[in-house]
């Protein structure tokens, strides 16, 4: 049963245009949503998080926007770069305990 | 700051023998300590996490164990590798239930 879902398993755009990438979820027991970056052979870096009760949350160029009655989380770059190629976890947290739960990740290829 | 350690960063095993993966972390007391495994283009799978020294979790059974013998050190063993173990390694910590902060991994491949 898969509660975090990030159907697009790769995503192309160019240099300098705007990166949507998208999550769904299916528990609304989640309070607590996170975005990683992740290079390959090494681990994940934390990028930016949203708590349930916020519908937006900005950090420089990312920004998450969390849409409750949806159960839909999406995460933008602007303006996107090269350094932005890279795969992208979108993650959820259960209110009632420590375990993140993990989309199977998005793979954001940036073309110059 | 905090810095996260893992070790060795790959690691080629015969099916059958031992697996001793270590993590350390520095610049915080009594963190919260994950291992995840990764597999080929999949997304992270929680393994075990561990509140404190000697208190461990098993999300998953399996051929893997997990110890926390002090309190900024989490190991990741098993005494028989299957095949199936190969695969992208994680630790990571936390404060708390926030935000978790990852190690560079190991690349277990089992043959």
């Amino acid at each position: 049963d898969q509660q975090v879902k990030q159907n697009s398993p790769s995503l192309s755009v160019q240099e300098g245009r705007i990166s949507i990438l998208n999550c769904d979820y299916t528990n609304s027991m989640f309070d607590y949503f996170l975005w990683y970056k992740k290079y390959p052979a090494e681990g994940p870096t934390f990028l930016i998080s949203i708590s349930s009760i916020k519908d937006k949350n900005e950090d420089g160029r990312f920004t998450v926007f969390l849409n409750k009655s949806a159960k839909h989380l999406s995460l933008h770059i602007v303006p996107s770069q090269p350094g932005d190629s890279a795969v992208y976890f979108c993650a959820a947290r259960l209110d009632s305990n420590y375990q993140l739960i993990w989309g199977a990740g998005t793979k954001l290829i940036i073309k110059p | 700051s905090q810095t996260i350690h893992q070790w060795p960063a790959t690691l080629v095993q015969p099916v059958g023998s031992p697996l001793s993966l270590e993590c350390t972390v520095e610049g915080t007391s009594n963190p919260n300590l994950y291992w995840y495994r990764q597999a080929a283009g999949r997304g992270l799978q929680l393994l075990f996490y561990s509140v404190g020294i000697g208190q461990i979790s098993s999300e998953v059974p399996q051929n893997l164990s997990a110890s926390r013998p002090q309190d900024r050190q989490f190991i990741l063993s098993s005494k028989k590798l299957l095949l199936s173990d190969s695969g992208f390694y994680l630790c990571a910590w936390s404060m708390g239930r926030g935000e978790q902060f990852f190690g560079p991994g190991t690349r277990l491949t089992v043959l």
